[in-house]
């Protein structure tokens, strides 16, 4: 079945510096959203990717989606604490159903 | 916005009993929702999907006499997880969608089965 892989699984970094996650699909996809976990709470939606090579931007957060729409990435610009949580990639294929990449868990040393 | 409730958020019951959880999406009709589980430090594994009057849909390997979601309105959906065992202690996750692709998450329900 379809499977959604990220990397890294976690990731220390000092503030400032950058960070990179990244998602890769076993099978093409229709969208690919990305959500933020903070410690204790559930995941909040950031951002959707439906479009081949889409690139969108919030802030310090840029989030790119590979031309054939089976990979993705999301960086952080000049991380700040307030940025530490486990940020999951998920995909969405032709039955809507969305699967969740393993997450990337950033801590931030101030 | 769009906002999902869970209840209860935290849940303790004694192995063989029944708990349920209730996901309400309180300021939008919710035409599918989706329910996750999370274990410690792991991503969100998909459990199953419920559309409004119809049956649930359910993952590979999820039980569906075990897991009974029933939903009921465009507002509502509940798991029911039936004769519960400790190792269906987990974070309980719905979500509701109001379009085709975002979904809206609830807080979760910790469940503990001692």
């Amino acid at each position: 079945g379809q499977q959604v892989m990220q990397i890294p699984q976690y990731q220390h970094v000092q503030e400032g510096e950058d960070f990179t996650t990244y998602c890769n699909s076993s099978t093409t996809l229709s969208n690919i959203q990305w959500y933020k976990q903070r410690p204790g709470g559930h995941p909040v939606f950031l951002i959707q990717l439906v479009k081949s090579g889409e690139v969108k931007k919030q802030k310090r957060l840029t989030f790119q989606f590979g031309e054939a729409k089976k990979n993705s990435s999301l960086h952080i610009t000049a991380t700040q604490t307030t940025d530490v949580g486990t940020y999951f990639c998920a995909g969405s294929g032709n039955t809507g159903k969305l699967i969740f990449g393993q997450g990337t868990t950033l801590q931030v040393k101030p | 916005g769009a906002v999902v409730s869970q209840h209860p958020s935290w849940v303790i019951c004694k192995s063989g009993t029944s708990v349920k959880i209730e996901c309400r999406s309180l300021d939008f009709q919710a035409t599918t929702m989706f329910w996750y589980r999370q274990f410690p430090k792991q991503s969100l594994m998909l459990m199953a999907t419920s559309n409004e009057g119809s049956k649930a849909t359910y993952e590979q390997g999820v039980e569906k006499d075990k897991f009974l979601i029933n939903h009921a309105s465009l507002t509502l959906s509940t798991l029911t997880v039936t004769s519960a065992h400790p190792e269906d202690s987990s974070f309980y996750i719905c979500s509701g969608t109001k379009g085709p692709y975002e979904q809206y998450f609830g807080p979760g329900t910790r469940l503990t089965v001692t």
